[in-house]
């Protein structure tokens, strides 16, 4: 399985854009790329999914570069509710192997100020 | 649909006893996972099912360690004589066939061994 990289904390102010992005060089060919998001004393919450190009949805777009070796998870306008840890997976689509054995890093902690 | 849930929500047990979570997942969703996470860490996979065959067992989950999906809908997780480093909590999740990295996740059961 793919192993991915995150900063470990970022900070940012209400109102602003934040961008994480994640590393994942050995991402294999039938490899999805998804966002996670989780508070404290709660399970993970699924944000968004992709494979390349751009994905955008209610809560967030992720950005993936053709050469598909990192991600950027994109919120717009954050509020001190979206203050959790996000995490970044690649996880293979093919039922038949590994498709939703997920490995997750420890994620990156955004803190948003008022 | 409620989403997946857990039962119970915290756990005290003494070293050495035995404990049994249980896990409702989604009602349409044909798999359904495990996982443990320790604080300040990502979630670890355990084991999971298809239906109700266990597909794949991670090393971590040892041989006092037994899930059970007995009739493809909610699962089991025993501990048998818990240990202190069994301490954590313990997440399901569930998704549907076709969208096994989509997964949904339940609140967790938070496991204290004293």
């Amino acid at each position: 399985l793919a192993k991915t990289t995150q900063p470990i904390s970022m900070d940012s102010y209400e109102g602003q854009e934040v961008n994480i992005t994640c590393s994942h060089n050995n991402i294999a060919t039938n490899d999805y790329i998804t966002w996670y998001q989780q508070f404290p004393s709660q399970g993970p919450r699924f944000i968004i999914q992709g494979y390349k190009t751009k994905v955008t949805n209610e809560v967030a777009s992720l950005f993936i570069p053709a050469d598909r070796k990192s991600s950027t998870l994109s919120l717009p306008r954050v509020s001190l509710s979206d203050t959790a840890v996000y995490y970044c997976l690649v996880g293979d689509s093919n039922v038949n192997t590994n498709a939703g054995k997920s490995t997750f890093g420890d994620g990156t902690t955004l803190t948003v100020k008022p | 649909d409620t989403g997946v849930s857990q039962d119970p929500r915290h756990k005290i047990t003494k070293r050495g006893q035995n404990v049994t979570f249980r896990c409702d997942p989604i009602s349409e969703h044909n798999r359904l996972y495990w996982y443990r996470q320790t604080l300040g860490q990502g979630p670890e996979f355990l084991t999971y099912f298809q239906n109700e065959a266990q597909l794949e067992k991670s090393r971590l989950l040892s041989d006092r360690f037994s899930a059970e999906r007995p009739k493809g809908s909610f699962s089991t997780l025993e501990i048998q004589r818990t240990e202190q480093g069994d301490s954590a909590m313990y997440l399901c999740a569930s998704s549907q066939t076709g969208l096994e990295n989509e997964q949904y996740f339940g609140p967790g059961t938070r496991l204290t061994v004293t």
